[in-house]
């Protein structure tokens, strides 16, 4: 069974850094893309990035560009998706999501940044 | 890069279909074969309904339908049921990136 399991909730202050976790089972790790995706309180989803595990290339989305940093270690099967200083304005919810097609979805992590 | 365009909110009586609209522009929607649909309830990860605009994965109700025109995608729902009250939202292929619409609550009457 496909699974992507993500992190617990996180609550941070404005300027902390932030990595949270997303990791895959059930498939071939490396033969899918993983993306990233917000949910703001009560809004839409917007689409962060996505990147091949295999080569690590990345692609953001230009409103996430520079904001946000995506990696993967493939040893593990994780995805990661990082923030260097939040603001209150990180605080949602964030997936991650298995290909382009987004055919698989992590549960979702909350993440509040507060001070 | 801007979201793509959904109407707020579209309703129907069970058995009825409804269609939800999702228009972008000549760089995503209308220029690949790369639309996704994406069913969401409350409090609930996003779950795919349609992907390269109109195939269904397994498990979906072949009730669910996509189809694109030109700038505009589609997501028919024939024979309403009360369980396809949740939010939908259109995803396209913008050309090195990805772009969501800003959904669409379905109401079943």
């Amino acid at each position: 069974e496909v699974q992507l399991v993500q992190s617990g909730a996180e609550v941070k202050k404005p300027g902390e850094s932030l990595k949270i976790s997303c990791k895959g089972s059930g498939y071939t790790f490396t033969n899918f893309w993983i993306g990233w995706v917000r949910q703001m309180p009560g809004k839409g989803l917007e689409w962060m990035g996505i990147m091949s595990p295999s080569d690590s290339e990345t692609r953001y989305s230009p409103s996430f560009q520079g904001q946000v940093s995506i990696s993967a270690d493939k040893s593990i099967s994780t995805a990661y998706l990082q923030w260097s200083s939040l603001k209150a304005s990180d605080s949602a919810i964030y997936y991650c999501v298995r290909g382009d097609h987004g055919d698989y979805w992590g549960q979702g992590t909350l993440v509040t940044v507060s001070s | 890069q801007s979201a793509l365009t959904q109407p707020r909110s579209v309703s129907g009586s069970p058995g009825q279909s409804v269609t939800i609209s999702c228009t972008g522009t000549s760089s995503d929607v209308g220029g690949y074969s790369y639309v996704s649909w994406y069913q969401q309830y409350p409090g609930k990860a996003p779950k795919l309904m349609i992907y390269d605009v109109n195939k269904r994965p397994s498990g979906v109700p072949d009730r669910f339908s996509g189809s694109k025109s030109g700038n505009t995608a589609s997501l028919t729902i024939s024979g309403l049921q009360a369980e396809d009250e949740a939010d939908y939202y259109c995803c396209s292929y913008a050309g090195s990136s990805f772009v969501f619409g800003g959904g669409t609550k379905v109401t079943v009457l």
